[in-house]
């Protein structure tokens, strides 16, 4: 199976900054990667596919980048709905794996 | 748009079964693959396993291999879990997700499902 390392698992960030959250994958899976965002109580939702393609209807500050083993989740100026918990997936081969995921909370 | 509506919350005894449903609406369940993602309290996603497109079959994760059945009812579109053998570990947040047919990954979700194994 392909496993998934997430970096940092935790962070704390203030309304502005910018924040990079970086996945990787333990052998090449193209950009068959996607990130997800989780709300407490709520179901994943999806920001990238692809690796750096945006989801419909997600705002631009947020953006994906790599390819192979490594990925970046990129939040331009954070906003207060953006603390949240995200997992990056890799979806290139069975079975499907998750990342342990990053937890963004407030500064 | 399309919609997953899972049924609701399950409590179970240790050893027995449980199977949740996935019902879809907005699109046929035949365009779409479903798969099951489970979280277990204060702990991250995991990959329960999941329909293949292209070949209509499932794909099992190992930890699960041999307790979960993953099936469709494509009349109903709805799509179905059934984890046997359960013990208390398996007490989690069970969501269904549509995989994408044209990216592959999950575009749409269910509102999960709670599964409460306690004897």
């Amino acid at each position: 199976d392909i496993q998934m390392t997430q970096s940092p698992s935790s962070l704390s960030a203030s309304v502005g900054d910018r924040v990079t959250i970086t996945c990787r994958a333990s052998q090449g899976i193209g950009n068959d990667l996607d990130w997800y965002q989780q709300k407490p109580g709520k179901a994943p939702e999806r920001l990238i596919y692809a690796a750096s393609s945006l989801q419909s209807g997600v705002p631009s500050r947020f953006s994906g980048s790599g390819s192979g083993t490594e990925f970046t989740l990129t939040i331009n100026s954070l906003q207060p709905e953006d603390f949240a918990t995200y997992y990056c997936l890799q979806h290139n081969r069975y079975p499907f794996t998750f990342g342990p995921g990053t937890k963004v909370d407030i500064k | 748009q399309v919609q997953l509506v899972q049924s609701g919350a399950e409590v179970k005894k240790p050893g027995s079964s449980v199977k949740v449903s996935c019902k879809a609406s907005g699109g046929s369940l035949s365009t779409y693959a479903i798969s099951w993602v489970r979280q277990a309290p204060g702990q991250g996603l995991e990959w329960v396993g999941g329909i293949i497109p292209i070949f209509d079959t499932p794909n099992y994760a190992q930890n699960f291999q041999g307790r979960v059945t993953i099936t469709t009812d494509e009349s109903t579109t709805t799509g179905y879990m059934q984890l046997s053998s359960l013990r208390s570990e398996d007490t989690a947040v069970y969501y269904c997700a549509r995989l994408d047919p044209t990216y592959s990954g999950y575009d749409y979700w269910g509102q999960g499902t709670l599964v409460t194994v306690s004897s």
